[in-house]
C-alpha cells in the first residue's frame, strides 16, 4: 500500500460527458502529480501541484484542468470527453526535500463508450 | 522522441539467477533515477533510486548502476524470485533544474521461471 488513494476505481460514460477523478496523496506530501497511461503509450505526465499551487504542466489537453485543495487531496477533471481520452489515470505524491521518489495509487480506469 | 528507452519488452530468468534490466536515456539534464514495479491492476510501486552523483545503490535484492558516461541505468535483482515477475519501468528526471516530472520507459515484463 502506497498510502496513495485514488477515486473511483473505474469509470464508465459517454463521449461529450465531463468527470471527476480524486487523488488523495501520502500523510505530510505537499507534491501531487498527475500521469496519463493509454493503451498504446506509456505513462505521460500530465500536471503537477505543489501545497495548492501549479508547479508544472506537461501535455495536458485544454479539455483536462486540475486543482490541490487546502487539505492537499487533488482533483483532476476532464470535460468533454472524447474516446481517445480512454486510459488509466493515475495519481502520485512525494515529499519535500531532494530526490524524493514520487509514490503512485492505484490509478482509475476511465473508459469511454 | 522517446528519451528513456527501454529496449527489452520482456526477460525470462530461473528462480535464484539474476535479473538485469537495463535502460539507456537521452537527456542530459536528468540527475534522478527510479525504479518501479508494476503488477497488474496495481499502480507502479517505487523499488529503488539513484541520483547522478553515485554510479551504484544498494537495498536489499535490488542494486541499481548508473553509468553516466553512457547514459546507462541498471537494475540487478540478486536472487530473483518468483513474486518478481512484474513489469519494471524506469524512469528519470531534472531535479537539479528544477522538473520534478517523471519520463518513464516504455517496461520490461520480467518472468521468474520455478
Amino acid at each position: 500500500d502506497s498510502g496513495v488513494t485514488q477515486t473511483p476505481k473505474h469509470l464508465i460514460t459517454a463521449t461529450g460527458q465531463r468527470v471527476t477523478l480524486r487523488c488523495s496523496p501520502r500523510s505530510g506530501d505537499l507534491s501531487v502529480y498527475w500521469y496519463q497511461q493509454s493503451l498504446d503509450q506509456g505513462l505521460q505526465f500530465l500536471i503537477q501541484y505543489y501545497n495548492g499551487e501549479e508547479r508544472a504542466k506537461g501535455n495536458i489537453l485544454e479539455r483536462f484542468s486540475a486543482q490541490q485543495f487546502p487539505d492537499l487531496h487533488s482533483e483532476l477533471n476532464l470535460s468533454s470527453l472524447e474516446l481517445g481520452d480512454s486510459a488509466l489515470y493515475f495519481c502520485a505524491s512525494s515529499g519535500t526535500g531532494e530526490y524524493q521518489p514520487q509514490h503512485f495509487g492505484d490509478g482509475t480506469r476511465l473508459s469511454i463508450l | 522522441d522517446q528519451q528513456v528507452k527501454q529496449n527489452s519488452p520482456s526477460l525470462s530468468v530461473q528462480e535464484g539467477r539474476i535479473s538485469i534490466l537495463n535502460c539507456d536515456y537521452t537527456n542530459s539534464m536528468f540527475d534522478y533515477f527510479l525504479w518501479y514495479k508494476k503488477y497488474p491492476a496495481e499502480g507502479p510501486t517505487f523499488l529503488i533510486s539513484i541520483s547522478s552523483i553515485k554510479d551504484k545503490n544498494e537495498d536489499g535484492r535490488f542494486t541499481v548502476f548508473l553509468n553516466k558516461s553512457a547514459k546507462h541505468l541498471s537494475l540487478h535483482i540478486v536472487p530473483s524470485q518468483p513474486g518478481d515477475s512484474a513489469v519494471y519501468f524506469c524512469a528519470a528526471s531534472s531535479i537539479n533544474f528544477g522538473n520534478e516530472k517523471l519520463t518513464f520507459g516504455t517496461g520490461t515484463r520480467l518472468t521468474i521461471i520455478p
